[in-house]
């Protein structure tokens, strides 16, 4: 167990729609990431947050985005959901944020889209 | 730009046997970090090891061992003495000095059979 936790496990939803996806990081760790793994297109890396605010920006589409609250839990909002969506969504969090920490990833919510 | 190839897609061994994962990066920084991660078939990702690009000593952990060379961009990662439970995807991934953007690699699917 990481110590990373995020809800929920499973999301079947349609197409056109919005979700939210919730994450708490490991106690301690001020930074979160958030990454898609899809069959086609591996792990990619969609954004980072450090204590609040945005600090890293990967592959994220515009119909995507997130935050991170004061308390350090983050949300990823997919709005206008495509079935190119579909995916398993991982959540990770490190001390600092920095290049050399290594990442701790929860167990990811599963995205499906119909 | 980061890139990181990992040319074996699929790799199966019997048990007991050493395998060895191959792990080739692209990066124009001169500090840069390298990890590999394990994704059993649960599905949640494992931190395994992680290497500064200033350090290029080789590193062993029980029966996981890991070759850093620079010269040849790579960074390999033997497991000795395969066991079934080994069987998983191993990704290996890039993160540079000024940034905080994790680069995977596509992944091997590692498959132990007894």
């Amino acid at each position: 167990d990481s110590g990373v936790t995020q809800t929920p496990k499973h999301l079947i939803t349609a197409t056109g729609q919005r979700v939210t996806l919730r994450c708490s990081p490991r106690s301690g760790d001020l930074s979160v990431y958030w990454y898609q793994q899809s069959l086609d297109q591996g792990l990619q890396f969609l954004i980072q947050y450090y204590n609040g605010e945005e600090r890293a920006k990967g592959n994220i589409l515009e119909r995507f985005s997130a935050q991170q609250f004061p308390d350090l839990h983050s949300e990823l909002n997919l709005s206008s959901l495509e079935l190119g969506d579909s995916a398993l969504y991982f959540c990770a969090s490190s001390v600092q944020g920095l290049a050399s920490n290594e990442q701790f990833f929860g167990p990811g919510t599963r995205l499906t889209v119909l | 730009a980061q890139k990181v190839t990992q040319a074996q897609t699929e790799i199966s061994v019997v048990e007991k046997e050493d395998v060895t994962l191959d792990c080739v990066y692209e990066t124009r920084d001169t500090t840069y970090y390298l990890f590999w991660y394990k994704q059993p078939p649960s599905g949640e990702l494992v931190f395994l090891i992680r290497r500064n690009s200033f350090d290029e000593q080789n590193e062993i952990s029980g029966r996981y061992s890991w070759n850093f060379q620079k010269s040849t961009s790579s960074f390999n990662f033997t497991i000795t003495a395969s066991q079934v439970v080994d069987s998983a995807v191993y990704f290996c991934a890039l993160s540079e000095g000024r940034g905080q953007n994790f680069v995977f690699g596509p992944g091997t699917r590692l498959s132990v059979l007894p």
